[in-house]
């Protein structure tokens, strides 16, 4: 079955635990992502890669990392959480980058309490 | 820069009633459309898209939507609801190979439906 997962689901951790989420894709898709959802705001994209080795920051990167190291697979760490970082995350891919490619296929989302 | 409002936070309807969720989006081109939706406690599942051609278009669960370009909208409507459709909708506005290639949400409208 074709799908994005994220691990762990929910997690409960406290200031300055260095923390990674991880997000795995089946679809041999270049492009991953990885958005923030908060009450009110939609969805923002915290980084992005365009390929292996290839990442870049997206609208809200501060406090974040990411690595793309193997398609399938695009870690976001947390160095040093703080509490304005507890959200919901999701990760998404998606084909490529024209046409029809630009359909994001979304993971189920990390539920993260920053204590 | 790309924005996408969604006018109305919360809308109640009744079973079996008609709806419709409202989509403007502010962009220097066309875009590329999405209807996103979240159920309670899952991640984000594509309603349908809008690249190009026909204007309105069909989705899954019997959902459409209509593109209008003087308008910079895109509406979401179902002719009927069902209890199940109770959940947060997200409309989203797509890059065209534009830096950082990310979706532009909304920040959703969540749909109560009343017996």
């Amino acid at each position: 079955e074709a799908q994005v997962t994220q691990n762990p689901r929910y997690l409960i951790t406290v200031t300055g635990k260095k923390l990674t989420v991880t997000c795995s894709q089946n679809m041999n898709h270049e492009y991953m992502s990885w958005y923030r959802q908060d009450p009110g705001l939609g969805l923002r994209q915290i980084y992005y890669s365009m390929n292996v080795e290839v990442t870049d920051k997206g609208d809200v990167p501060e406090g974040y990392k990411v690595s793309r190291k193997e398609k399938r697979n695009f870690p976001l760490i947390l160095e040093s959480p703080s509490p304005n970082q507890t959200s919901l995350y999701f990760c998404a891919s998606r084909p490529g980058l024209a046409g029809e490619q630009e359909t994001q296929y979304f993971g189920p989302g990390t539920r993260l309490l920053v204590l | 820069a790309q924005s996408v409002t969604q006018p109305d936070i919360h809308i109640t309807v009744s079973e079996g009633a008609s709806l419709e969720l409202r989509c403007n989006y502010s962009y220097g081109a066309t875009p590329y459309l999405f209807w996103y939706v979240q159920s309670p406690g899952q991640g984000l599942q594509l309603l349908l898209k809008y690249f190009s051609g026909d204007t309105l278009v069909q989705g899954i669960k019997g959902f459409e939507a209509e593109f209008k370009r003087s308008q910079s909208s895109f509406n979401l409507r179902k002719p009927s609801v069902h209890w199940s459709d109770a959940a947060e909708y997200f409309c989203a506005v797509g890059p065209l190979r534009t830096a950082g290639n990310k979706l532009t949400f909304g920040g959703g409208t969540r749909v109560l439906v009343k017996p």
